[in-house]
């Protein structure tokens, strides 16, 4: 079982670079996450989409955009990296109904020199 | 604004030494809350449901329980491979289709 799947692992972009993180789930899930990790900040949310063709803003949505591609994929895309966007991120889905868990990719390690 | 507090942020345990892990939240008409195990380098992963005060749920050597107000992770006799960072959250009462987690409680149990 695959269950949530990000691409790439790690990435080092210069600021000002753009790049999009890539993220699919194969348990057919409705609902999709981007969070980030931060040291002393815990879990934030930025994007999230609860069905297919629909997205909403999360926590911390600023500098950042998404796509829901399809019921699979879920993507994140940087426009222009700042270092503050130097981060884990954290792509998720989950099922629909009352207390359906979230269940998690590996992680993308991003740095912004 | 909902909240999710875990305390403490950091524990140091002796292998076999007992102990729990605290989750408080102020979300109102709860809807579920999650704990979740995360090691270094990995997504979190996830423990246990629990869903209304009184419920308890049980995996290996962990125990969740649920009050009105809190949750706690009760380790009994831990061993070093349950050295982690352990994770609370709820569904936030914008949407249940957003969970608001806690920062975490970092393990460390030393053989």
């Amino acid at each position: 079982n695959a269950g949530v799947t990000q691409t790439p692992k790690f990435q080092v972009l210069k600021t000002g670079q753009s790049m999009t993180l890539q993220c699919a789930q194969d348990m057919n899930h409705n609902s999709m996450y981007w969070y980030r990790q931060d040291p002393g900040m815990g879990l934030r949310l930025i994007y999230y989409s609860a069905s297919e063709g629909t997205t909403d803003k999360g926590e911390v949505p600023n500098g950042y955009n998404v796509s829901r591609l399809n019921k699979r994929e879920f993507s994140l895309r940087l426009e222009s990296a700042a270092p503050s966007q130097t981060s884990v991120y954290f792509c998720a889905s989950r099922g629909t109904g009352f207390g359906n868990t979230i269940y998690f990719g590996e992680g993308s390690w991003l740095t912004v020199v | 604004e909902d909240q999710v507090t875990q305390s403490p942020e950091a524990l140091r345990l002796q292998e076999g030494e007992s102990s729990s892990l605290n989750c408080s939240y102020t979300v109102s008409g709860l809807r579920g809350l999650f704990w979740y195990r995360q090691d270094p380098g990995k997504g979190p992963e996830f423990l246990f449901t629990l869903y209304s005060a009184g419920e308890e749920k049980e995996k290996e050597r962990l125990k969740a329980t649920l009050t009105k107000k809190e949750s706690f992770l009760h380790i009994t006799a831990p061993k070093p491979e349950d050295s982690a960072t352990y994770l609370c959250a709820v569904p936030s009462q914008g949407g249940s289709e957003k969970l608001v987690f806690g920062k975490g409680t970092k393990l460390t149990v030393n053989p």
